[in-house]
């Protein structure tokens, strides 16, 4: 069964430091990956998607995430965090199924806090 | 920008009674589906739909939920007979089509406060 872990429900970065969130999947096929990210009170937006196309996928607000099959990992980094950056953030996976359809699932969320 | 869009946007019910979230896809999306999130817990896929039939439906979607597209422009979430832990935030989301094209659209959500 597909799957998906973030370790650290909770993240804190000083402004102005690296930011790495982690993500891990497990999936018999290969996968189609997400990260969303979800201010207070919002919905979900998509930060950026890896498609099996180069494994460095660069997304919006300056965040990026390298797709590394043998470590089955999808972590999401930003080099400077910005306090505009505190969130929460969802991985997800996106596998086919069957031949019409494939679903998404998501990571539990990391909640990321960016201290002054 | 086309957008997904959900109303209401906060619903306060008492326990047993029908709740109908609504929402409005982008226009030209094939997939639909409907997710959940307890406050402070992890997005939980409910069901989705394709092809004016539910594709797939996990666990949590009961006999007291249902999904309908009445009018190939909104697309519903009824729960039947709402108990006090259907309280959570409900997002719809639509996407053009699968695989690489499968990124999903969220709406903003509706929150769902059972009393």
């Amino acid at each position: 069964a597909q799957s998906v872990t973030q370790l650290g429900s909770h993240v804190s970065v000083s402004e102005g430091a690296l930011v790495l969130l982690r993500c891990n999947y497990s999936s018999s096929v290969p996968p189609y990956l997400f990260w969303y990210v979800q201010y207070p009170n919002q919905g979900l937006q998509l930060l950026l998607k890896y498609t099996s196309a180069a494994t460095l996928v660069k997304g919006i607000n300056g965040f990026e995430a390298e797709f590394k099959k043998s470590e089955t990992s999808f972590h999401l980094t930003k080099p400077s965090a910005h306090m505009s950056d505190a969130a929460e953030y969802f991985c997800a996976v996106s596998v086919r199924l069957k031949t019409s359809y494939d679903k998404v699932i998501f990571g539990p969320g990391t909640s990321l806090s960016v201290i002054p | 920008e086309p957008e997904v869009t959900q109303t209401p946007s906060h619903q306060v019910t008492q326990m047993g009674q029908e709740v109908i979230l609504r929402c409005v896809p982008i226009s030209n999306h094939l997939y639909f589906y409907w997710y959940r999130q307890i406050l402070g817990q992890k997005v939980e896929f409910l069901v989705s739909f394709y092809n004016n039939e539910i594709s797939e439906k996990s666990e949590i979607f009961d006999d007291q939920f249902s999904v309908e597209r009445p009018d190939g422009s909104n697309f519903t979430l009824k729960i039947r007979s709402t108990k006090l832990e259907d309280s959570a935030m409900y997002f719809c989301a639509s996407r053009l089509g699968q695989g690489k094209a499968g990124e999903l659209f969220f709406g903003e959500g509706s929150r769902l406060t059972v009393l």
